[in-house]
């Protein structure tokens, strides 16, 4: 256990369902992110929080809807999606974003498969 | 122009040798942290050691140790006695603080990591 718990651990949903992947940080900490990770692709950082407001959306479709309703919970809600957004969704958590010396707690990440 | 670069996609490395996994990295900033992650196939990225751009020491935890040459924008990780349960995606990543604020990690391809028995 890491102290960040993503669940569901694994999702499947058609193009028009609406789901939501959720996050939960018991370290303490400030800052919580989004990322997408593809195969064979970088991890794309998505969303940043930080005091629970958006400091960053990294160009991310509209179709990806954060929500981040105080520092321990992220949500990532998700409609109409596309069979190229299948991917691994990893949430982490940081002590803040005004430090280089702050890394990453991550959670284990949601397997989203879109049908 | 990436920021991260990892040039190993894979490797397969006897049990008990020492590996050697590259890492270079593009900044203009002066004050930047870099990390190292591994991730086995269960998909958890757990945070290895980590480097700042300040630090003289190269950074040791463990069996992991950090090879810093800050001159050739180089973070290489250097696994000692390698284990079986070593086998695993290692990314490294790099954390700036450009325009006033850090704005996350950006993170390499990674390296396929195979210890063989």
């Amino acid at each position: 256990e890491t102290g960040v718990t993503q669940t569901p651990r694994h999702l499947v949903m058609g193009m028009t369902n609406k789901k939501s992947l959720k996050c939960e940080q018991h370290l303490g900490h400030n800052a919580m992110y989004w990322y997408k990770q593809s195969a064979k692709k970088p991890l794309e950082l998505m969303f940043v929080y930080n005091f629970k407001e958006q400091t960053e959306n990294n160009s991310v479709p509209s179709r990806f809807s954060p929500e981040c309703p105080n520092s321990s919970h992220l949500f990532l809600h998700l409609h109409t999606l596309q069979p190229e957004d299948s991917a691994l969704y990893l949430c982490a958590s940081s002590q803040g974003t005004g430090s280089v010396n702050y890394g990453y707690t991550f959670g284990s990440g949601t397997r989203l498969t879109v049908v | 122009a990436q920021k991260i670069t990892q040039t190993q996609p894979g490797m397969f490395v006897q049990e008990k040798e020492a590996v050697t996994l590259d890492c270079t990295y593009d900044t203009s900033d002066q004050s930047y942290g870099l990390f190292w992650y591994k991730q086995p196939s269960s998909g958890e990225m757990i945070f290895l050691i980590y480097q700042g751009s300040y630090d003289e020491q190269n950074a040791t935890e463990g069996r992991y140790s950090l090879n810093f040459q800050k001159a050739r924008k180089s973070a290489n990780l250097v696994i000692s006695a390698s284990q079986l349960g070593d086998s695993a995606m290692y990314f490294c990543a790099m954390r700036e603080k450009s325009g006033g604020g850090a704005d996350g990690l950006t993170f390499g391809k990674g390296t396929h990591l195979i210890i063989q028995p």
